[in-house]
């Protein structure tokens, strides 16, 4: 399964646009992209998911790379209940349902 | 929140004692998981089901087992339990179908149970 590279830990202000990046530079061409997070003490919820083209919805946007190789998720204005731990998750198609997290994100919103 | 129950939430039991923890959902949904997770670590796949008494095991299913008789109902169990094996334990669903959109498929989580084994 091809790995994603996110930071570790980035930090924002309420009320402003978070950016959250990650790298998946061995990605195929049919791997969709999926984001989840985790809020403090809950399980992981959906965020987006997208193959090529940008995606919005009513959480988050996600910025796709013309070359696939990284994208970004886009918390176009962070609220403290935004903090969470982010993680970005490669899937393919055929193979799985199956979701490979790796440690995610910790987005800290101050107030 | 998606129809996913998880009991018990919370328990503490002693090593070499058998636990089964429950998962019970009402969306009819075909595909059930069971992961754990710890410390420094993201979520980790034990077992899965794609269908009543279909079941297979993921990448850290050493000292688990697994039960699907019922749609709604995945049950994970401990046979002998270790410390090990103290972790928050998430159960998750998703539709499933069509598996040509099996890359697509969104998965919902449980609110998680957390497991002390002393």
């Amino acid at each position: 399964d091809a790995k994603t590279t996110q930071p570790n830990s980035m930090e924002s202000n309420e009320e402003e646009p978070v950016h959250l990046p990650c790298n998946h530079s061995t990605i195929s061409g049919t791997d969709y992209i999926h984001w989840y997070r985790q809020l403090p003490s809950q399980g992981p919820e959906y965020v987006i998911h997208g193959l090529t083209s940008n995606v919005n919805n009513r959480m988050a946007s996600l910025a796709i790379a013309e070359d696939r190789k990284s994208s970004t998720l886009i918390l176009h204005r962070a609220t403290l209940r935004d903090a969470a731990v982010y993680y970005c998750i490669l899937k393919s198609v055929p193979n799985t349902d199956k979701l490979i997290f790796g440690t995610g994100t910790r987005l800290q919103v101050f107030p | 929140d998606a129809g996913i129950t998880q009991s018990p939430r919370h328990k503490v039991t002693e090593t070499g004692t058998p636990v089964t923890l429950r998962c019970h959902q009402t969306e009819n949904h075909r595909y059930m998981y069971w992961y754990r997770q710890d410390p420094g670590h993201g979520l980790r796949l034990i077992h899965y089901s794609y269908g009543v008494k279909d079941t297979d095991k993921g990448e850290v299913s050493d000292g688990y087992s697994v039960s699907r008789s019922k749609t709604e109902d995945f049950l994970l169990t401990l046979e002998s339990a270790t410390s090990s094996q103290t972790s928050v334990y998430f159960c998750a669903i998703s539709e499933g179908e069509p598996r040509a959109r099996l890359a697509k498929n969104i998965q919902y989580f449980g609110a998680g149970t957390r497991l002390s084994v002393l």
